[in-house]
């Protein structure tokens, strides 16, 4: 099972709201990876981190997201203002480093509706 | 160009028969690495099994194994005895290259148990 914590499992705002959820990895973890998933099962890679370092991130994430992984505190990823497109399962998973032959592990997801 | 395919949009099988599900993916890499998670009714997303390129030897996890040929640039998941908590979607992924963000998702196949 899972060791990757997020909250809030559900998420609603209004178009224009920021939304913002949060991720603890799994313990030893450094490497943290946001996904967006949309309602037809397509992942999206949004950006990742290892330790608080952002690694990569696609333009999207760039401009309308902000994203942090401090010091012991969650990791968060926060959508400025809210669109109606950006409703979607967003996932969070860890790797335990960052060769392309480590696992992710997925948290159990914050699903986000924009109204 | 979808670098990862999963051609079975739903497949629904008797308890405790074997089931398999198909997975094409592309890559120019002569190492990538190959893994197959499965995504229960609330969204968490389990990690089940994984094929490194360079082994030759059929991954087998538990239930589950993966009929991997090479040639075919083809990932099979071989689930046997099936049970009704199987019923999820499963997806195929793949990992390549150096990049962090080249994990590629096929769109999921939707496993349907029926007792």
């Amino acid at each position: 099972n899972s060791k990757v914590i997020q909250t809030p499992r559900y998420l609603v705002k209004g178009q224009g709201q920021k939304a913002k959820m949060r991720c603890i990895p799994e313990k030893g973890h450094p490497v943290v990876f946001w996904y967006q998933q949309n309602k037809n099962n397509e992942f999206k890679f949004l950006i990742n981190f290892q330790n608080q370092e952002v690694l990569q991130q696609i333009d999207m994430t760039e401009k309308r997201f902000s994203a942090e992984c401090p010091s012991n505190s969650p990791c968060s990823l926060e959508i400025q203002s809210s669109e109606a497109g950006d409703s979607a399962l967003y996932l969070c998973a860890s790797s335990p480093g960052l060769l392309n032959q480590d696992t992710q592990y997925f948290g159990p997801g914050t699903r986000l509706l924009v109204l | 160009a979808q670098k990862v395919t999963q051609t079975q949009t739903s497949i629904s099988v008797m308890e405790k028969t074997t089931v398999t599900m198909d997975c094409v993916y592309e890559t120019q890499d002569s190492s990538y690495f190959l893994f197959w998670y499965k995504q229960t009714a609330s969204g968490e997303i389990v990690f089940l099994i994984r094929q490194d390129s360079y082994k030759k030897e059929n991954a087998t996890v538990g239930h589950y194994s993966l009929n991997f040929q090479k040639p075919k640039s083809s990932i099979g998941l071989i689930i046997t005895a099936t049970q009704i908590e199987d019923s999820a979607v499963y997806f195929c992924a793949m990992r390549e290259g150096l990049g962090y963000q080249n994990f590629y998702f096929g769109k999921g196949t939707s496993l349907t148990v029926i007792p």
